[in-house]
């Protein structure tokens, strides 16, 4: 069983389209993310939700919008891509909420996009 | 954005090799963690450090949480091929659970 998947993997588009990310995670976690890892291979946090109410918000262009239907899915939708936007796009889950010490986040295997 | 600095950067070892790798901030963290990340992957966790001073195993990785909290080492024994990958040091900040990376150290390890 897969614990947390993305879908695509990969995602080879043109400039200006827009396009979305899908994740979805199966352990029952309250807490989503979104990282972005770029070709120096730094991993950059993006967006997180705890129980669908967005905790993190970096700063991200407005081009980038996650939404979240439920606590298992955490979708990215990004508009009018640019060449720059071409990286890895992790998605990543834990659980925070009653629990302390670190709560391991679980990381999707990452979806390539390339911008063209 | 913040970031730790992690060193070296890269390494290319010979099968059967030690390792060592560390991490540090100009912050102190009460968490350190370390990552790896297979080729094609995501991240998975190795090593979890919550104490200062805290010196921790799992298998033959071995990590130390540093005893100023501004700093984690890492140390892999008797390296095999499938160590190959690149290792992240990240420190947990904030009440948000936030964590912060280091640039990563490519290893590579020739059988």
């Amino acid at each position: 069983d897969t614990a947390v998947s993305q879908t695509p993997k990969y995602l080879v588009t043109q400039m200006g389209n827009d396009k979305s990310i899908k994740c979805e995670q199966n352990l029952g976690h309250d807490t989503m993310y979104w990282y972005k890892q770029d070709s120096k291979k730094f991993l950059k946090i993006m967006f997180s939700y705890n129980n669908k109410e967005l905790i993190i918000n970096e700063t991200v262009p407005n081009r980038f919008s996650p939404k979240s239907p439920d606590k298992a899915h955490l979708n990215l939708h990004i508009n009018s891509l640019e060449l720059g936007d071409s990286a890895v796009y992790f998605c990543a889950s834990s659980q925070v909420g009653g629990t302390s010490g670190y709560n391991e986040q679980f990381f999707g295997p990452g979806t390539r996009l390339t911008v063209l | 954005g913040q970031q730790l600095n992690q060193s070296p950067q890269s390494m290319f070892i010979q099968e059967g090799e030690d390792v060592s790798m560390n991490c540090t901030s100009s912050s102190i963290f009460n968490t350190w963690l370390w990552y790896k990340q297979d080729p094609g992957e995501g991240p998975v966790l190795l090593i979890a450090l919550y104490k200062a001073g805290e010196l921790t195993s799992n298998g033959r990785l071995t990590a130390q949480f540093g005893i100023t909290r501004k700093d984690s080492f890492l140390n892999i024994s008797a390296s095999i091929p499938s160590d190959v990958g690149i290792y992240f040091c990240a420190a947990l900040a904030g009440n948000n659970r936030k964590l912060i990376w280091g640039l990563g150290t490519s290893l590579a390890v020739n059988p």
